[in-house]
């Protein structure tokens, strides 16, 4: 089984729409990510959590919300869907042994609004 | 602030030729090194790592060097075949304080048989 899995793999939706990406590790890691990902311009940070009851912004965390229910699960939400918020999204988690943090992603949510 | 610099793509070569992706880096002191891959349709897979100068990380035949001097990671294979058709990212890690992942915007490879 994957160690980061994302629920749901595609989705269409309209403008307007309220929805939620699901993230869920099986690492044991403590630190969670959510990225976008657009042609010619990488990943870039939406939101990450350090543990349960930490929540930090990313560089474009403006239309998007999360939850970290539990160590092993980060929920992004979109309060009200608009076209350029279609991306490809991706959960990464991260350990940080001996000083030194090595991430690792989920297979991405495709999401399409219409 | 920190950055990651890669060469632009696509990069286009026939079965077996040598690979260099470039990977260039700013930051202050001396952040770990990363390659990851993005086959299509797929997440990003760590590709291989290096945490100190000096430091060689190698992984299925590709190898990258962590060079202080240069600030550089540049990505090598000595003969590529079409299963290494991706999309590759340069990243760095701080090696202290909070946060600070930075990913390059990708380099496309695609392999001709």
């Amino acid at each position: 089984d994957a160690d980061v899995t994302q629920t749901p793999r595609n989705r269409i939706t309209k403008t307007g729409k309220r929805i939620m990406l699901e993230c869920s590790q099986t690492k044991g890691h403590d630190r969670m990510y959510w990225y976008r990902q657009d042609p010619g311009l990488g990943l870039r940070l939406i939101y990450y959590s350090f543990d349960v009851k930490d929540i930090n912004k990313g560089e474009i965390s403006d239309g998007y919300s999360v939850s970290r229910q539990a160590q092993a699960k980060f929920s992004l939400s979109l309060e009200s869907a608009i076209p350029n918020q279609t991306a490809l999204y991706f959960c990464a988690t991260s350990d940080r042994t001996g000083g030194q943090e090595t991430q690792y992603f989920g297979p991405g949510t495709r999401l399409l609004v219409l | 602030g920190n950055s990651v610099t890669q060469m632009e793509g696509p990069v286009t070569l026939s079965e077996e030729a040598f690979l260099t992706i470039n990977c260039t880096y700013t930051a202050t002191g001396y952040p770990s090194l990363f390659w990851y891959v993005q086959y299509p349709g797929e997440g990003l897979q760590l590709l291989l790592k290096a945490t100190k100068a000096d430091d060689k990380g190698s992984n299925k035949g590709f190898e990258a060097t962590y060079r202080k001097e240069t600030t550089s990671f540049h990505l090598e294979k000595g003969s590529v075949q079409v299963s290494d058709s991706a999309v590759y990212f340069c990243a760095q890690s701080a090696t202290s304080g909070t946060y600070k992942y930075i990913f390059g915007t990708g380099t496309r490879l695609k392999v001709l048989a």
